[in-house]
């Protein structure tokens, strides 16, 4: 079946760390996003990729950084940078970034992430 | 830039009744899409519904429909004949070509009482 994978479901950095955040696709899908979700914030956009080698940062891309090598993966590396990283992280993906052709996103199911 | 609000942090219904959601959003741009997402506990996120600006006609899911008023820039979403899985967070998402990406209320967490 086609879908968004993203792992791991929970994952526990600690005060200095990079941790990265893996999100695969076999939807043959050109635009993939990361969103942080936080309680009463609804989703915040991170970064987002609408090709291949190409990625523009969102609202808070504060503390975050992505790579696009592949058109299947969009994996996201939390850095020490970013200050308050405990959030639930939503991956998604979208036939393409184009207004014309938007059928809305498919989501992976999160990770949650807690610094100890 | 874009905004999208959703007035009712919480909601509640009872089961086999009629809920109305309510969305309002501000752009200059005259084509761009809205969507309804809809989150359960187990936070996998789910498309209900989706509107093209262009098209007068309500779109229409099964149980949901939605009421847009594009010069009131609102876009409320009806759910018909409540069931105890409706119970979830609901997104309001507003997506427009300038804007490249979704953007999403702060929800409405929905209720269903049996």
């Amino acid at each position: 079946d086609g879908g968004i994978t993203q792992s791991p479901k929970y994952l526990f950095r600690k005060e200095g760390q990079n941790v990265t955040l893996s999100c695969e696709q076999n939807l043959n899908h050109d635009a993939m996003y990361w969103y942080r979700q936080d309680p009463g914030q609804g989703l915040r956009l991170i970064y987002y990729s609408q090709i291949v080698n190409d990625f523009q940062k969102g609202d808070i891309a504060e503390g975050y950084s992505v790579s696009r090598e592949k058109k299947e993966s969009f994996p996201l590396t939390v850095t020490s940078a970013q200050k308050n990283p405990t959030a639930f992280y939503l991956c998604a993906s979208s036939i393409t970034g184009r207004l014309s052709q938007n059928y809305g996103y498919t989501f992976g199911s999160g990770t949650r992430l807690t610094v100890v | 830039a874009q905004t999208v609000t959703q007035s009712q942090p919480e909601m509640s219904v009872q089961e086999a009744e009629t809920v109305t959601l309510s969305c309002t959003y501000d752009t200059s741009e005259s084509d761009y899409y809205l969507f309804w997402y809809k989150q359960p506990p187990s936070r996998q996120m789910i498309l209900v519904i989706r509107q093209e600006a262009y098209k007068q006609q309500n779109a229409t899911e099964n149980r949901f429909s939605v009421n847009f008023q594009k010069a009131a820039k609102s876009f409320s979403l009806k759910i018909s004949d409540s069931q105890l899985g409706d119970a979830a967070m609901y997104f309001c998402c507003y997506y427009g070509g300038s804007q490249g990406n979704l953007i999403f209320g702060k929800g409405t967490k929905l209720s269903v009482k049996p």
